[in-house]
């Protein structure tokens, strides 16, 4: 399997707290992604890095991408109960530049944030 | 939300019987995807579209076919269902890959008997 390993599995913390989840992938990439799903819904897109990018910020959330470690790591500062939810990653594949953005998804980090 | 919708969002069906599932976009996106997501084994790409009439394998392609006769419409057809298909499906479209972000539906949960 090319797909992403996402580690942990599941992460548990308190409100306040910084959550740190990583992802771990095989081939080269064109880019990274990370997305959201609460529980009984569809992914909701949360950033996407570039392989020529080592590191990206939008709100809480700050990814960092490693490509000669071929590993990124997704972290929430001062985590409130609604982040609770699973975070995945995606691999954007590197195919010549006409990848058709096709995708490539980790098997998730379950965060539970306690109040 | 990206105008995204799915139907039907839940199916019961039985081994042996056809089912498709639609899912239907309102921003003109050119790419299309189908999903589907498992326990254990995340969201797996089944087939996607880069075109009217233009669709491609994904990972877990046997046992699917999909069609493409408009640009708002992609569908996804389990020919002769089986209960390994049991499984939650989403559909995803993406503007450009360029981008490469994708948009996803709200999910359809299929169990087959």
């Amino acid at each position: 399997s090319q797909q992403g390993e996402e580690d942990p599995q599941a992460l548990s913390i308190q409100e306040g707290e910084n959550a740190t989840m990583n992802c771990s992938y095989k081939t080269s990439i064109n880019n990274l992604q990370w997305y959201r799903q609460n529980s009984g819904r569809g992914l909701v897109h949360l950033i996407l890095i570039r392989s020529n990018e080592r590191e990206k910020h939008s709100g809480r959330l700050r990814v960092t991408l490693d490509t000669s470690k071929k590993s990124s790591s997704l972290l929430i500062t001062a985590s409130r109960a609604a982040d609770t939810a699973s975070y995945f990653c995606a691999r954007g594949e590197d195919a010549g530049g006409t990848s058709y953005g096709k995708l490539t998804f980790g098997q998730g980090t379950i965060l539970t944030v306690h109040p | 939300d990206a105008g995204i919708t799915q139907s039907p969002r839940h199916k019961v069906t039985e081994t042996g019987t056809p089912v498709t599932l639609r899912c239907h976009q309102t921003e003109n996106h050119r790419y299309m995807y189908w999903y589907r997501q498992d326990p254990g084994h995340g969201l797996r790409l089944i087939h996607y579209s880069y075109g009217v009439k233009d669709t491609d394998k994904g990972e877990v392609s046997d046992g699917y076919s999909v069609s493409r006769s408009k640009t708002e419409d992609f569908l996804l057809t389990l020919e002769s269902a089986t209960s390994s298909q049991t499984s939650v499906y989403f559909c995803a479209i993406s503007e450009s890959v360029g981008t490469d972000t994708q948009y996803f539906g709200p999910g359809t949960r299929l169990t087959v008997l």
